[in-house]
């Protein structure tokens, strides 16, 4: 297994557009978070899923967000009319139920 | 609500030079303590962790002792390396009676100068 796998690593959209954006975990991971980081910010938290059920989202989380596990495995998270101050490095992360988070490289975000 | 306070940076130290970054947390149940660091252009990679009082994490030189008493995590290295130059955030993980979720600090920078 090759870790946690993030596409695109990068995407530049014009406001107002829709970005779509995919995490791959681990495989035997059963947890999935989504992190947005801004420059030289920690990780701020957006969302969790435990399998298939997306068990907490962040008061950051706006409704233009909205993030899916649909069958316990990849992860997608949108982001609808996108805005200048969505520009970020949205970071995808899993583990299993005992273990550490494992990061993938994120994807790096620019709204035009 | 959970939280975790890590000093603010830049950090910049000559190589061979000792490292302290502090950490202090805030948590409402017993929470796990990680140490992950950010190399440039890179992700965020597990340096170490500890998961109960008094717990030692340790990982390439570098030590972390969970101290409940003073709600601290505090990051050292006896002897800094350039390629140490990093990012470096303090986290927390409160389960299971917590969500699980990993509540990060702002990150302190660090700088190693040959």
């Amino acid at each position: 297994d090759t870790g946690v796998s993030q596409d695109p690593r990068h995407k530049i959209t014009k406001r107002g557009q829709n970005v779509t954006f995919r995490c791959d975990p681990i495989s035997e991971h059963n947890r999935l978070y989504w992190y947005r980081q801004t420059l030289g910010q920690g990780p701020e938290f957006l969302t969790y899923f435990q399998n298939e059920a997306q068990l907490e989202k962040s008061r950051l989380l706006s409704d233009r967000f909205s993030a899916e596990r649909p069958k316990g495995s990849f992860s997608t998270l949108e982001i609808q009319r996108t805005e200048q101050g969505d520009s970020a490095m949205y970071l995808c992360a899993s583990s299993s139920e005992a273990g550490e988070a494992f990061f993938g490289q994120g994807t790096r975000l620019t709204v035009v | 609500g959970d939280s975790v306070t890590q000093m603010e940076g830049p950090v910049t130290l000559s190589e061979e030079a000792f490292l302290t970054i502090n950490c202090t947390y805030t948590a409402t149940g017993y929470p796990s303590l990680f140490w992950y660091v950010q190399y440039p252009g890179e992700g965020l990679q597990l340096l170490l962790k500890a998961t109960k009082a008094d717990d030692k994490g340790s990982n390439k030189g570098f030590e972390a002792t969970y101290r409940k008493e003073t709600t601290s995590f505090h990051l050292e290295k006896g002897s800094v390396q350039v390629s140490d130059s990093a990012v470096y955030f303090c986290a927390l993980s409160v389960g299971p009676s917590g969500t699980y979720k990993y509540i990060f600090g702002t990150g302190t920078r660090l700088k190693v100068l040959a």
